[in-house]
């Protein structure tokens, strides 16, 4: 079975400060991990992927996540934080091997404070 | 950049009636989803399509769903005999089928059950 947590349902920064969206997985075999937005009335638009190599991913948006076997984490990070980042964000695993089927946490929302 | 696209973007049924929501994945892409999101909750995975059959579905998609792909475009999720608890956001899915590729997501159906 695989399963995300995404501890934090809130997370607020202040604009140009480092921000960073926690996320744990777990999965019988090796993770692909992905990070997805969710801006209001809107679908789930994909930010970045772990498949395989570097544990550090860049994606869109100045987004990096950090995979970390060792801590079965992969956080969401962004250097300097803009007002139009506030959005719903989803982590989701799925197995490397078999069915496609994605599992996502729960969702934190992030609000960038001017 | 090629997209997922839904219709309706909402959709309000009376309970026990049949609906359909519908979907074109993006066309050179192989696999086919269907997630929910209950409102306030996470997304959840419903059924995943390949080769005109059905690959993958949760214990939430009983007898009361079905999926088709009727022409080589669409790809449809029709709920009989709706219920309540069936109101929630419908999101449609596609990906390659490269085990690395990400699911491009639609904007979703709202579906309000009265």
């Amino acid at each position: 079975a695989q399963s995300v947590a995404q501890p934090e349902d809130q997370v607020n920064v202040a604009e140009g400060n480092p921000l960073t969206v926690k996320c744990t997985y777990s999965v019988s075999g090796n993770p692909y991990l992905f990070w997805y937005v969710q801006y209001p009335n809107r679908g789930l638009q994909f930010l970045l992927k772990y498949i395989t190599g570097d544990n550090l991913v860049k994606g869109s948006y100045g987004f990096e996540a950090e995979f970390n076997k060792s801590q079965t984490s992969f956080h969401l990070k962004k250097p300097s934080a803009l007002v139009s980042d506030s959005a719903l964000y989803f982590c989701a695993v799925r197995e490397d091997f078999g069915n496609e089927k994605l599992t996502f946490g729960t969702g934190t929302r992030l609000t960038i404070i001017p | 950049e090629p997209e997922v696209t839904q219709t309706p973007s909402h959709q309000v049924t009376q309970m026990g009636q049949e609906v359909i929501l519908r979907c074109v994945p993006i066309s050179n892409h192989l696999y086919f989803y269907w997630y929910r999101q209950i409102l306030g909750q996470k997304v959840e995975f419903l059924v995943s399509f390949y080769n005109n059959e059905i690959s993958e579905k949760s214990e939430i998609f009983d007898d009361q769903f079905s999926v088709e792909r009727p022409d080589g475009s669409n790809f449809t999720l029709k709920i009989r005999s709706t219920k309540l608890e069936d109101s929630a956001m419908y999101f449609c899915a596609s990906s390659s089928g490269v085990s690395n590729q990400p699911q491009h997501f639609g904007d979703g159906t709202r579906l309000s059950i009265l």
